[in-house]
C-alpha cells in the first residue's frame, strides 16, 4: 500500500526557516518524481515544487524560487522541502504528492497524496 | 500561467440528481486536464485523468468530458458521500495549475 506521510509543519515567524519531510513507503521511491502541493486555508490547491526521480532536476513555482529547496534521499525514501525566508502568504497545508509513472514516462497528475502538514507563518 | 476557471463556486443538489461541474482553461490544453475530489479535512483524491479517462476504484457515476478549453465533470445520481470540493488541474504547461474548486453541497 502506497503511503506518504508528511511532518515538520508548525508555527514560524516571518523570515524564518522550516524543513518539511515526507516519508514514502509501499512503492519504489527512487523510480518516481515527487512534488509538494500546498493549500492555503479555505483556498484552492497550488503546486509548489517537483523533483525528478534521481534529484538531478527540480522545478519551482515563481513565488518560491530562491526561497524553497526541494530535495530527496532515495536511500531513506524521503522527500524534503526546505523553506527559507518564509512569508505570511506561505501559510498553508503542504501535501507531498506522487506524479504518476508508468515505467517509461512521467505524467504530472498526482495519483497519491499524503495527509498534509500545516505551516503557519505569523509573528 | 494557464488559468483554470471552475463554475459554479458552490452547487447545492438533492441526492439522486445528476450534476455537471465546469472547468474552463485560459488557453487550449488539449486533454491535459485532471479532476480531483477533496472531502473536508482530507487530502485530494484523483477522480479522472486526461479529461475523460476513468481511474480504478472510482465509482462509475463519475464521468468527464472535454478538450481544448472547456471541460465537464458529471456526477450521476449524487450520493451523500459525494459532498466534497472538486478541483481541476492542467498539466499542459508549467507551472501546472489548479482551478479554485467547486464545492458540492446537499440540500
Amino acid at each position: 500500500e502506497v503511503q506518504l506521510v508528511e511532518s515538520g509543519g508548525g508555527l514560524v515567524q516571518p523570515g524564518r526557516s522550516l524543513k518539511l519531510s515526507c516519508a514514502a513507503s509501499g512503492f519504489t521511491f527512487s523510480d518516481y518524481a515527487m512534488a509538494w502541493v500546498r493549500q492555503a486555508p479555505k483556498k484552492g490547491l497550488e503546486w509548489v515544487a517537483t523533483i525528478i526521480y534521481d534529484g538531478s532536476s527540480t522545478y519551482y513555482r515563481d513565488s518560491v524560487k530562491g526561497r524553497f529547496t526541494i530535495s530527496r534521499d532515495n536511500a531513506k525514501s524521503t522527500l524534503y522541502l526546505q523553506m527559507d525566508s518564509l512569508r505570511s502568504e506561505d501559510t498553508a497545508t503542504y501535501y507531498c504528492a506522487r506524479p504518476w509513472y508508468d515505467g517509461t514516462y512521467y505524467y504530472w497528475y498526482f495519483d497519491f497524496w499524503g495527509p498534509g502538514t500545516m505551516v503557519t507563518v505569523s509573528s | 500561467d494557464i488559468v483554470l476557471t471552475q463554475s459554479p463556486t458552490t452547487l447545492s443538489v438533492t441526492p439522486g440528481e445528476t450534476v455537471s461541474l465546469s472547468c474552463r482553461a485560459s488557453h487550449s490544453i488539449g486533454t491535459n486536464l485532471h479532476w480531483y475530489q477533496q472531502k473536508t479535512n482530507e487530502s485530494p483524491r484523483l477522480l479522472i485523468k486526461y479529461a475523460s479517462q476513468s481511474i480504478s476504484g472510482i465509482p462509475s457515476r463519475f464521468s468527464a468530458s472535454g478538450s481544448g478549453t472547456d471541460f465537464t465533470l458529471n456526477i450521476n445520481n449524487v450520493e451523500f458521500d459525494d459532498v466534497s470540493s472538486y478541483f481541476c488541474q492542467q498539466t499542459q504547461s508549467w507551472p501546472n495549475t489548479f482551478g479554485a474548486g467547486t464545492k458540492l453541497e446537499l440540500k
